[in-house]
């Protein structure tokens, strides 16, 4: 079975432009997350999605990061414009509600540099 | 909201040894505390996870205790191989997994 799969694995770009990241989660998980990890720290929850539903945002900085979930499946998330603070790891991860477990499937992630 | 405090940042040790990581968390509602390894250029990923009803959990060289009282909860690898050697996260949520606050996280370097 396939694991959570995201690209690109790593992007640099200059301040002010734009960046966007897309995530294919594991085949039948409905919850959809992102994650944002700096270095030498423990991943942050940006945005969690049930089917195609955005169920928690509250920490997603709205003015620059958008994301979407279309149809359910994929999901990808934006950065525009991009601000040197932005240089970190994105992490997608899924999950089974169905399950009887609390496991979270993160995929490598998506590592931005910004300069 | 919830803060999850996390020591030591580093730790070494000889393989064979055993390993002691601490966490802290601070909203006693919190009731799911997984433990995530990471090694380099990858995602984190579940080792064993604990819910609030349960004191100890073991699997195999791992096992994690959890301290209600004193909302502390500690993951602990006996016999550590250098295959162990990763970042390891803990977390928590008083939502089921699906709103985890990581800590900050641990360096455990094993050496042969």
């Amino acid at each position: 079975e396939a694991g959570v799969v995201q690209s690109p694995r790593y992007k640099i770009i200059e301040k002010k432009q734009p960046v966007a990241f897309w995530c294919n989660p594991i085949s039948g998980h409905n919850t959809l997350y992102w994650y944002r990890q700096n270095l030498g720290q423990g991943p942050e929850l940006l945005i969690r999605y049930e089917n195609e539903e955005a169920v928690d945002d509250s920490q997603l900085p709205k003015d620059r990061f958008s994301a979407e979930r279309l149809k359910g499946v994929d999901s990808t998330l934006k950065i525009q414009p991009a601000e040197l603070g932005d240089s970190a790891v994105y992490l997608c991860a899924s999950s089974s509600t169905g399950a009887n477990t609390g496991e979270l499937f993160f995929g490598e992630g998506s590592r931005l540099t910004v300069l | 909201g919830e803060n999850v405090e996390q020591h030591p940042s580093t730790l070494s040790v000889q393989e064979g040894d055993s390993a002691v990581i601490k966490c802290t968390y601070s909203d006693s509602a919190s009731n799911y505390f997984p433990w995530y390894k990471q090694e380099l250029g990858k995602g984190p990923q579940l080792i064993i996870d604990i819910r609030s009803n349960v004191g100890e959990k073991k699997d195999q060289r791992i096992a994690v205790t959890l301290n209600k009282t004193a909302k502390h909860f500690s993951l602990h690898i006996t016999e550590t191989q250098p295959e162990d050697s990763a970042v390891y996260f803990c977390a928590a949520s008083k939502t089921g997994f699906q709103k985890l606050v990581f800590g900050t996280g641990t360096r455990l370097l094993v050496s042969p």
